[in-house]
């Protein structure tokens, strides 16, 4: 168990810039969770993936990000005309979800500041 | 929807001393309530979690309660350490595996 991998670890940007970040689920995990985390609060949901399928996304996500999981596996996230308040910690987290259901584990996240 | 309300928001006890952490949820479908330790710079890591078909669940120097009427749990940690120190979110979700939403999270630190 490699556990979650999330890049880079950092990314440090200009306003107005696109900004794209990958996540490796564990590899037997069907679903991938992002969540936002600034500081001094705890994880707010973005959104899921069961396999490659995007199930719920949520209102804090604007139509600036996008999500993707094309084949099941891997995820990306992506920011577009990306603006300061964008800045805070994007976690991943992955889930064997179904009968044999397991909590969910988190990468170390990647550090986004845009400058 | 679901809101998780955690407090306090820093907790400073001594070494040797026991800290208790109290969250209350909203959502009464809720039924899986973990508890996640995050260290400076590092990932949430599960500690404990419970079900809601259980009151109760302990690990060693951590415990766990529930208390479905009032809709609170809480998390306690006996004999605390310095290594205890770090950030604590309670979270609440409809199902295990399923979309966790967290408190605010507790500061704990541990004097030596």
């Amino acid at each position: 168990d490699t556990g979650v991998s999330q890049d880079p670890r950092h990314k440090i940007t200009k306003r107005g810039q696109n900004v794209t970040f990958r996540c490796d689920p564990i590899s037997e995990h069907n679903r991938l969770y992002w969540y936002r985390q600034t500081l001094g609060q705890g994880p707010e949901f973005l959104t899921y993936f069961q396999n490659e399928a995007q199930l719920e996304k949520s209102r804090l996500l604007s139509d600036r990000f996008s999500a993707e999981r094309p084949k099941g596996s891997f995820s990306t996230l992506e920011i577009q005309r990306t603006e300061q308040g964008d800045s805070a910690m994007y976690l991943c987290a992955s889930t064997l979800g179904g009968p044999s259901n397991s909590p969910l584990h988190f990468g170390n996240g990647t550090r986004l500041t845009v400058t | 929807g679901e809101n998780v309300e955690q407090h306090p928001s820093t907790l400073s006890v001594q070494e040797g001393d026991s800290a208790v952490i109290k969250c209350t949820y909203s959502d009464s479908a809720s039924n899986y309530f973990p508890w996640y330790k995050q260290e400076l710079g590092k990932r949430p890591q599960l500690i404990i979690d419970i079900r809601s078909n259980v009151g109760e669940k302990k690990d060693q120097r951590i415990a766990v309660t529930l208390n479905k009427t009032a809709k609170h749990f809480s998390l306690h940690i006996t004999e605390t350490q310095p290594e205890d120190s770090a950030v604590y979110f309670c979270a609440a979700s409809k199902g295990y595996g399923n979309k966790l939403v967290f408190g605010a999270g507790t500061i704990l630190r541990v004097k030596s």
